[in-house]
Parts: C-alpha cells; sequence; structure tokens
C-alpha cells in the first residue's frame, strides 16, 4: 500500500529566503515520486518526479528534491523564494509508476515580500 | 507532455440536476482518470477510463452518480448526477503519458450546488 505524509499544512517564508516543503511516504515498493504545484484557480502543474533514476531531481522554476530511501523522505527545496512561488503544493506516490497514485493533503505556500 | 482541455470551466448547478464535463487531450492516450478535489482538500481519485471498456470506479464512488464515457483515445465525459451540495467541488481530468511515466491534469471545472 502507499501513502504520502505532507508536514506542514501551511509555510510562510520571506521572498528571497530559501524554501522546504517536507514530503515522507510509504510504500511497498520502489515508488515513484511527484510534486505538482497548484495556483490558486488553476490547474495542476508538474513541478518534478522521481523514477528510481538520480536521487536528487531537478524541476522547473528552480525548485528541487532529493530522494531518500531510509528516511522515507521526498522534500521539496528552493533557494530562493520568488513571489510568484506562492501556491498549493502536492507531493504524490506511487507504487505502481505513474497509473495509480496517491495525493498528499497539500502543503500552501505564502510568500511574504 | 499533454494538453488538455476541459468544459465547463466552472458551473453553478441546483441540486437535484446533472451536469457532464469533457475532457479533451491533444493526444492519443489509453488511460484517463478522473479526480475530486472537494475545498480546501487534496485530490482525490474516482475512477480510470480506458479506452473500450467500462471505467474502474475507487472505493465510495459508484457509476450511477458518476457515468462516465470514453468513446475514443483523446475524449472522456464526467457526469455528476443527482446533485447536491456535497458534490460541490473540484473536478479534474488527467491523462497518463507512458514514456515519461507522468500524469498531466486538466485545468479543472469548479462546480457549485445550491
Amino acid at each position: 500500500a502507499q501513502s504520502v505524509t505532507q508536514l506542514d499544512s501551511h509555510v510562510s517564508v520571506s521572498e528571497g529566503t530559501p524554501v522546504l516543503l517536507r514530503c515522507n511516504y510509504s510504500s511497498s515498493y520502489s515508488p515513484s515520486l511527484f510534486w505538482y504545484v497548484q495556483h490558486p484557480n488553476k490547474g495542476l502543474q508538474l513541478l518534478l518526479k522521481y523514477t528510481s533514476a538520480a536521487t536528487l531531481v531537478k524541476g522547473i522554476n528552480g525548485f528541487e528534491a532529493e530522494f531518500k530511501k531510509s528516511e522515507t523522505s521526498f522534500h521539496l527545496t528552493k533557494p530562493s523564494a520568488h513571489m510568484s512561488d506562492a501556491a498549493e503544493y502536492f507531493c504524490v506516490v506511487s507504487d505502481t509508476g505513474y497509473q495509480k497514485v496517491t495525493f498528499g493533503t497539500g502543503t500552501k505556500l505564502q510568500v511574504i515580500p | 507532455s499533454a494538453v488538455i482541455s476541459q468544459k465547463p470551466s466552472r458551473d453553478i448547478c441546483q441540486r437535484g440536476t446533472s451536469l457532464t464535463i469533457q475532457c479533451q487531450v491533444d493526444s492519443q492516450v489509453t488511460m484517463m482518470f478522473w479526480y475530486r478535489q472537494q475545498p480546501g482538500q487534496s485530490l482525490t481519485l474516482i475512477a480510470t477510463a480506458n479506452q473500450g471498456s467500462e471505467a474502474t470506479y475507487e472505493s465510495g464512488f459508484v457509476i450511477d452518480k458518476f457515468p462516465i464515457s470514453r468513446p475514443n483515445l483523446t475524449f472522456s465525459t464526467l457526469t455528476v448526477s443527482n446533485m447536491s451540495p456535497e458534490d460541490s467541488s473540484i473536478y479534474l481530468c488527467s491523462v497518463e503519458v507512458p514514456v515519461q511515466e507522468t500524469q498531466y491534469f486538466g485545468p479543472g471545472t469548479r462546480l457549485l450546488v445550491l
């Protein structure tokens, strides 16, 4: 069975400071992991994905995530927050590659000017 | 990636009525998915729609309430039947892109039931 826990429902950072959005997963197999972003009144956009290649995954808009099997974590980071990063972020896990996925509860990122 | 459109983008409906949501993708795909995102919640999978077969529903969702059609490899519809205010949600379709091992999502349909 697969599950994902996003440890923070809300994160607030100042513009220009680092972003850390935390995600822990549970999976019976070698999981595929994804981060999606949802801007207000917009659809979901894929930020990045991990599918058993390099453990450090680089995505769009300067985001990256590191797969740590020993910690069952897949935290999302960005060195410097921009106002346009304010959105809701979803961590997603799949045991079966990409078809049957499970969404986390989401983390709302607020960026303070 | 895949470009996905949904119609309508939003609607306000009266309880007891039904609404059909359309999902169109710009390339042929085998699997399409329908999700519900209730206010302030995460996404929950309603069903998986493969072309040429009956949709597969997740626990808690039934065909009578959410009938799905998948007439070809680029199109699907989800109907929300006999609506109640509890059906007020965002409904999203997604498609799988096997080569990229990824799901891509449509912009969603925002439904408000009065």
